[in-house]
C-alpha cells in the first residue's frame, strides 16, 4: 500500500481539463513544498512534470500545473491531448521517515 | 546532457544478493547538491523509492528496506551501486536510478531506462 493516495483512474476528452489528487499527511504533503508529479507512458521511464508543488521543468507544457491545499496536492492537465494518456505518480518528501514517498498512481485516459 | 543507465543481472535466486550499477554521465556526483536515487516498480504496480546517495556521501534509505539495502558511489567511475541482500520473489521489479539536485527539492529530473530484475529459483 502506497504512502500517498491517488485515484486509480481519471479521464477526459481532448481539449478538456482533468485534475488528479494526491492525499498524504501533515508529515509529508502537508508539511513540505516538496511535492512532485511524474508522467509514465507504458514501458518507459517516468518523466518529471512538476516539482516543488507547482514548478515546471524546462520543456514541460504549461498545460500541466500543480497545487496544494492542506494535505492534498493536485495535478491539473488543461487542454487534454491524446499524448497525455499515461500513468501519473505523485511523490513527496516525508519528514517523519526522512524519505521520499510515492502515490499509487493514476491512469489518465483521454477519451 | 545527463544520462543514466542501470546494469546488472536479470535473474537472481531467492536469498541471494542483488547488485545493480548505475553508470551516469553529464554530471559529477562530487558537485554540491547533487544526488542519485534508486526507485523500483514491480510489474503493473506503483513506483517505490529505495534510497538516495548525495555528493557528500550522505545516504537515505526507505525505512521498510533499510536493513537490506546499501547504496555506494564511485565518483572516479561515475557510478552508483545498489546492493540488496536476501532477495525474495516480491523484489521482482524494474529498477531505476535517477538524478536529483537540491535545486529542485526532492525530485528526480533525469531517469535511466530501467532494468528488469526477476527473482526466481
Amino acid at each position: 500500500q502506497s504512502a500517498l493516495t491517488q485515484p486509480p483512474s481519471a479521464s477526459g476528452s481532448p481539449g478538456q481539463s482533468v485534475t488528479i489528487s494526491c492525499t498524504g499527511t501533515s508529515s509529508d504533503v502537508g508539511g513540505f513544498y516538496y511535492v512532485s508529479w511524474y508522467q509514465q507512458h507504458p514501458g518507459k521511464a517516468p518523466k518529471l512534470m512538476i516539482y516543488e508543488v507547482n514548478k515546471r521543468p524546462s520543456g514541460v507544457p504549461d498545460r500541466f500545473s500543480g497545487s496544494k491545499f492542506g494535505n492534498t496536492a493536485s495535478l491539473t492537465v488543461s487542454g487534454l491531448q491524446t499524448e497525455d494518456e499515461a500513468d501519473y505518480y505523485c511523490s513527496s518528501y516525508s519528514g517523519s521517515n526522512i524519505a521520499v514517498v510515492f502515490g499509487g498512481g493514476t491512469k489518465l485516459t483521454v477519451l | 546532457q545527463i544520462t543514466l543507465k542501470e546494469s546488472g543481472p536479470t535473474l537472481v535466486k531467492p536469498s541471494q544478493t542483488l547488485t545493480l550499477t548505475c553508470t551516469f554521465s553529464g554530471f559529477s556526483l562530487s558537485s554540491s547538491g547533487v544526488g542519485v536515487g534508486w526507485i523500483r516498480q514491480p510489474p503493473g504496480k506503483a513506483l517505490e523509492w529505495l534510497g538516495d546517495i548525495f555528493w557528500d556521501d550522505d545516504k537515505r534509505y526507505s525505512p521498510s528496506l533499510k536493513s537490506r539495502v546499501t547504496i555506494t558511489k564511485d565518483t572516479s567511475k561515475d557510478q552508483v551501486v545498489l546492493t540488496m541482500t536476501n532477495v525474495d520473489p516480491v523484489d521482482t521489479a524494474t529498477y531505476y536510478c535517477a538524478h536529483k539536485t537540491l535545486l529542485i527539492g526532492e525530485s528526480f529530473d533525469y531517469w535511466g531506462q530501467g532494468t528488469l530484475v526477476t527473482v526466481s529459483s
